[in-house]
């Protein structure tokens, strides 16, 4: 049972072009969740997302960032016209049910965005 | 709004020692806590979840305790191992809007020392 897929594990991206990180949550898993972790800080949280809805996306920057998790294939968090402030490993999660109950998140090995 | 701190300063303890970690949260009490492991590069791993109605859980070399008084969880690793080095998360689980969002602190990195 393959855990949670990122793709890229690392991209590097000019100032001002797009990056487009993709998630391919646990076989099972319906919930997908988008943490961003800057050097020497928290996991922060950006989004939470069921099959074609976004749930809470209060952690996400109004403008340049969308996330989104269609019926078919796995949920993309997109950053446009990126900065330098944007360089951060951003992590995917996901669950089988809502975080209920102490349900347990499963995180991926993140993707490390680099902006030069 | 919710506050977690744990110790930003890195721990470093002689192997074979009792490593102890401190979680310390302000505002409201979670339901449920749960720690994490980092490794450099990785994404974290799920270790150990507590309730707010448990005082204790133990997993093999694993102990979390949970005081809702003080606000306060402990992290302890006995017969520590260099292996154990990593850093370690604590998140709360807090209700809003119906389900339980899940909030970090910065987590405590630990240096098991041979």
């Amino acid at each position: 049972n393959a855990g949670v897929m990122q793709n890229p594990r690392h991209l590097v991206r000019r100032r001002g072009q797009e990056a487009r990180l993709r998630c391919s949550p646990m076989k099972g898993h319906s919930h997908v969740y988008w943490y961003r972790q800057l050097p020497e800080e928290g996991l922060k949280f950006m989004v939470y997302l069921q099959k074609e809805n976004i749930i809470d996306e209060s952690g996400m920057p109004k403008e340049r960032f969308s996330a989104e998790f269609p019926k078919e294939g796995p949920s993309i968090l997109r950053i446009q016209q990126v900065v330098r402030g944007d360089s951060a490993a951003y992590f995917c999660a996901s669950s089988t049910t809502g975080p209920r109950s102490g349900n347990t998140i499963y995180f991926g090995e993140g993707s490390w965005l680099t902006v030069v | 709004s919710q506050k977690i701190e744990q110790n930003s300063e890195a721990l470093n303890i002689q192997e074979g020692k009792t490593a102890t970690l401190t979680c310390n949260y302000t505002n409201y009490s979670p339901a449920y806590l749960q720690w994490y492991r980092q490794d450099p590069g990785r994404g974290p791993v799920f270790l150990l979840l507590i309730r707010e109605n448990e005082k204790e859980k133990r997993k093999e070399r694993l102990k979390v305790t949970f005081d809702t008084t003080l606000k306060q969880s402990l992290f302890h690793i006995t017969a520590s191992q260099p292996a154990d080095s990593a850093t370690y998360l604590c998140a709360l689980l807090l209700t809003r809007g119906g389900y339980q969002k899940v909030t970090f602190g910065t987590g405590t990195k630990l240096q098991v020392i041979p």
